[in-house]
């Protein structure tokens, strides 16, 4: 079935530095990632998506890329903050959302 | 308006207990879904509606029997539930059900079956 593969589980940076998640997926058939952020005990938020038309998207000090010859995407967070601290999650939709499982990024000031 | 809310925030019940869930949108979405958390895990599809009728049922146990009364309107019945069933229940909207939609979560109800 549908899955998608989410790597590191759990990522500690220093406050100011770089974040990368990186996902990958199985159904060829995906054409939308997007990306949630949660934080402890509230509901996932809509960070920043992409389509497969498109192979890289930037908001601020957060980016994304798509690669759908080898069927990955990443999430890239730079000058990263204490308030960046949560579980993102990647998902992929050909029709139904998928997600990945989880990376809880801990942010040290 | 561009939330969707969920009632009630908590919700404790016993195993014999009756209760419902509830969910609104006023973003004009006729797509609805309801997802199940369990603790550091990612949220698992249980239910979507699509023009408030049923589209898609992840093979849910029929103690959790979802109505869908109008467009911005989507609510969880509960019954016989299970300790195993505790867990994180979000709501989530979207313009349409195919994919590539963004789905906009509720802050869920937090169920806990004593």
């Amino acid at each position: 079935g549908e899955n998608v593969e989410q790597h590191p589980s759990t990522l500690s940076v220093q406050e100011g530095d770089s974040a990368v998640i990186k996902c990958t997926y199985s159904d060829s058939a995906s054409n939308y990632f997007p990306w949630y952020k949660q934080e402890l005990g509230k509901r996932p938020q809509l960070i920043i998506d992409i389509r497969s038309n498109v192979g890289e998207k930037k908001d601020q000090r957060i980016a994304v890329t798509l690669n759908k010859t080898a069927k990955h995407f990443s999430l890239h967070i730079t000058e990263t903050q204490p308030e960046d601290s949560a579980v993102y999650f990647c998902a992929a939709s050909g029709g139904k959302l998928i997600f990945g499982t989880g990376t809880r990024l801990q942010v040290f000031p | 308006d561009t939330e969707v809310t969920q009632t009630p925030k908590h919700l404790v019940m016993g195993m014999t207990n009756k209760k419902s869930l509830k969910c609104e949108q006023h973003m004009g979405h006729r797509a609805m879904y309801w997802y199940k958390q369990k603790a550091k895990k990612p949220p698992e599809l249980m239910f979507v509606y699509s023009y408030e009728k049923l589209s898609i049922n992840e093979s849910v146990p029929s103690r959790f029997s979802p109505e869908c009364p109008n467009s911005s309107l989507l609510n969880l019945h509960l019954h016989a539930l299970q300790p195993e069933d505790s867990a994180l229940y979000l709501c989530a909207s979207s313009q349409i059900s195919q994919g590539g939609d963004t789905q906009y979560f509720g802050p869920g109800t937090r169920l806990t079956v004593l």
